[in-house]
């Protein structure tokens, strides 16, 4: 079965800073990846996505992430990074057996310290 | 209007009380779905549907009902609630292959004592 793997519950990096969230898929196709954020009471927030075509992608709030098929990775990178991305982070992939569901990682919460 | 609304934003209820979660969404899509959200544990899928006539158990289903009354609205039953079944549920709408993404409710924050 496909699953998505998250490491590290808990990150941690200074205002400014460099920002990686790693993320790993296991699936015998590649699937399509999301990042999803979700700020402190609200919902999940779309920040990218790859389906197709470019491996680099961009999103919002200057995220970016990287398909690497020969890894089964897509990490989720910011050069610098600002007190407003304190948040939980989801990795997610959609299983292309018959359901086409979408399934998470356990998340990533970031802290960003002043 | 957001494109999916769950109602009740919060509640707090009683070991053995029949509850109901409602969401319904204006992106007219078919599929629709309800996850359940724990520390920890990501998100993990309770049911989906792909129409109203088609419904599907996902990994967590036992202890949960759903019920879809029209293409816009599925709703999700806990019909006898139990503490652990405490957690921030949350409803999604997808076109058929998820290629866009999943768009997400705002969530109901269940509590059940």
């Amino acid at each position: 079965a496909q699953s998505v793997t998250q490491l590290g519950s808990h990150v941690s990096v200074s205002e400014g800073a460099l920002v990686l969230l790693r993320c790993n898929y296991s699936s015998s196709v590649p699937p399509y990846l999301f990042w999803y954020v979700q700020y402190p009471n609200q919902g999940l927030q779309l920040l990218l996505k790859y389906t197709t075509g470019a491996t680099l992608v961009k999103g919002i709030n200057g995220f970016e992430a990287e398909f690497k098929k020969s890894e089964t990775s897509f990490h989720l990178t910011k050069p610098s990074a600002h007190m407003s991305d304190a948040a939980e982070y989801f990795c997610a992939a959609i299983s292309f057996d018959s359901s086409y569901k979408l399934i998470f990682g356990s998340g990533t919460r970031l802290l960003v310290r002043p | 209007d957001a494109d999916v609304t769950q109602t009740p934003r919060n509640r707090i209820t009683k070991t053995g009380k029949r509850i109901m979660l409602e969401c319904s969404q204006t992106k007219g899509h078919d599929r629709m779905y309800w996850y359940r959200q724990d520390p920890g544990l990501g998100l993990r899928l309770i049911y989906y549907s792909f129409d109203v006539k088609d419904i599907n158990k996902g990994e967590i289903s036992d202890g949960y009902s759903v019920s879809r009354q029209a293409q816009a609205k599925f709703s999700l039953s806990l019909e006898s609630a139990i503490p652990n079944q405490t957690a921030l549920y949350f409803c999604a709408t997808s076109d058929p292959q998820g290629a866009k993404g999943y768009t997400f409710g705002s969530g109901t924050r269940l509590t059940v004592v």
